[in-house]
């Protein structure tokens, strides 16, 4: 199994709060993923990073941050939480193109 | 606009029999597709994956076959065991992208 850990796996929060989701890897895979599973709409990509301080934007980026100062780390914040963030986010690790990606166990959010 | 479609949000066999999950795609760009199985409270896992070379994959009891001009592919179970019991996400990439697009997933029960 790829060593990926998600902290926290469960928050509650309040709308407006900030909101820091971290994913820590030990396989040091170049590429991480965030993305988020909704009913009706399977996984769909909140934003992504292909190095140390590279990201970029997947489908569903507006109202989420990331950062990546460590290989090891990819940091998901929303600034200011809505309702509609209330989700299961998941993070990845893996390679491109052929899509072979090792998802961490995920961590559940709800916004009140 | 959803580029990988799973109509069928479930689907219950019996075990022994064989199951059969579907999956339609919009996008003809697309040449690399794969299945992801997931368990409740866990991260998906990566099951089978096919190239748009190639029409049919097999490994042990799973098979996937892609059909390029009605843009389909299925994932074939047989013989279909009680551990199957899980939600399936079939997933697709196109060339020099850094995505999964994922469909909405089907839930398989196996009856024992």
């Amino acid at each position: 199994d790829a060593g990926i850990t998600q902290s926290p796996r469960h928050k509650v929060t309040e709308t407006g709060t900030p909101v820091t989701l971290r994913c820590h890897q030990t396989e040091n895979h170049r590429y991480m993923y965030w993305y988020r599973q909704d009913p009706g709409h399977g996984l769909r990509l909140i934003h992504y990073s292909y190095g140390v301080k590279d990201t970029d934007k997947g489908e569903v980026s507006d109202g989420y941050s990331v950062s990546r100062s460590k290989t090891e780390d990819f940091l998901l914040t929303l600034e200011s939480a809505t309702s509609s963030q209330t989700s299961v986010y998941f993070c990845a690790i893996g390679g491109q193109h052929t899509g072979e990606l090792f998802f961490g166990e995920g961590s559940r959010l709800t916004v009140l | 606009d959803q580029q990988v479609k799973q109509n069928s949000p479930s689907l219950s066999v019996q075990e022994g029999r064989i199951s059969i999950l579907n999956c339609d795609y919009t996008n003809s760009m697309f040449d690399y597709f794969l299945w992801y199985k997931k368990y409740p409270a866990e991260g998906p896992t990566f099951l089978i994956s096919i190239s748009s070379i190639k029409d049919k994959n097999e490994d042990g009891r799973f098979t996937v076959f892609l059909n390029k001009s009605a843009k389909h592919l299925s994932l074939h179970i047989v013989p279909s065991q009680p551990g199957d019991s899980a939600v399936y996400f079939c997933a697709a990439s196109n060339p020099g992208a850094n995505n999964l697009f994922f469909g909405t997933g089907t839930r398989l029960t196996v009856i024992p």
